[in-house]
């Protein structure tokens, strides 16, 4: 949908390693959002950015890192995964009419 | 900051019930606002946005900018509306440099 995905579909890491999520879109949208989705908590903001190398923080940003080095990859890196990362992650980026999801990275820290 | 709140976690009704859905806005701008929805284990989708002023799904929001709320409200609700309902802003123009906070979201569920 909206040429936008996700990598991996399902992960399973152990405490402590570190993890790495790809988003990637085929439409040269400019921003670009990591959100993690809990219960209870809805949709929360980890990082975004706004182009190539620009990026800011969201609320949730404790614990994860991202790069953006062209336009449609925006990695989010969890340098060393705890179980409280144990969440479904969606990437989305914004066009004229809102946002466009990816079908989320289901990741469980063990 | 701009940020949306949704009251309620939960709503649950039978079939062909009404059905609103809660959400308020506080806003420093023109608020630009949409409903997304979120069927079992999918991603979510756009539902509605209140520039539009579509019906979907037989799904409507007004803006009511003197109550700051844009709740989304269904007739005669069905099976197949169960699902999770986020409302979410726009800061300003599409793509906004700001930080973008949903709703906590809520769960509608339809019993037949």
């Amino acid at each position: 949908d909206a040429g936008i995905t996700q990598s991996p579909r399902h992960k399973v890491t152990e405490t402590g390693t570190p993890v790495t999520l790809r988003c990637h879109q085929t439409e040269n949208h400019r921003y670009m959002y990591w959100y993690r989705q809990d219960p209870g908590h809805g949709l929360r903001l980890i990082h975004y950015s706004y182009g190539v190398k620009d990026t800011d923080k969201g609320e949730v940003s404790d614990g994860y890192s991202v790069s953006r080095s062209k336009t449609e990859d925006f990695l989010l890196t969890l340098e060393s995964a705890t179980s409280s990362q144990t969440s479904v992650y969606f990437c989305a980026i914004i066009g004229t009419y809102g946002y466009t999801f990816g079908s989320g990275t289901r990741l469980t820290v063990v | 900051a701009q940020r949306v709140t949704q009251p309620e976690k939960l709503l649950s009704v039978f079939k062909g019930a009404p059905v609103e859905l809660k959400c308020n806005y506080s806003y420093s701008g023109s608020p630009e606002l949409f409903w997304y929805v979120q069927y079992s284990r999918q991603r979510l989708q756009l539902l509605l946005r209140h520039i539009s002023r579509e019906s979907i799904k037989g799904f409507t929001a007004d803006l009511n900018k003197g109550e700051t709320s844009f709740h989304l409200k269904k007739p005669f609700a069905q099976e197949e509306d169960s699902a999770m309902y986020y409302c979410a802003p726009l800061g300003g123009r599409a793509g906004a440099n700001s930080k973008l906070t949903f709703g906590k979201g809520i769960t509608l569920s339809v019993r037949p």
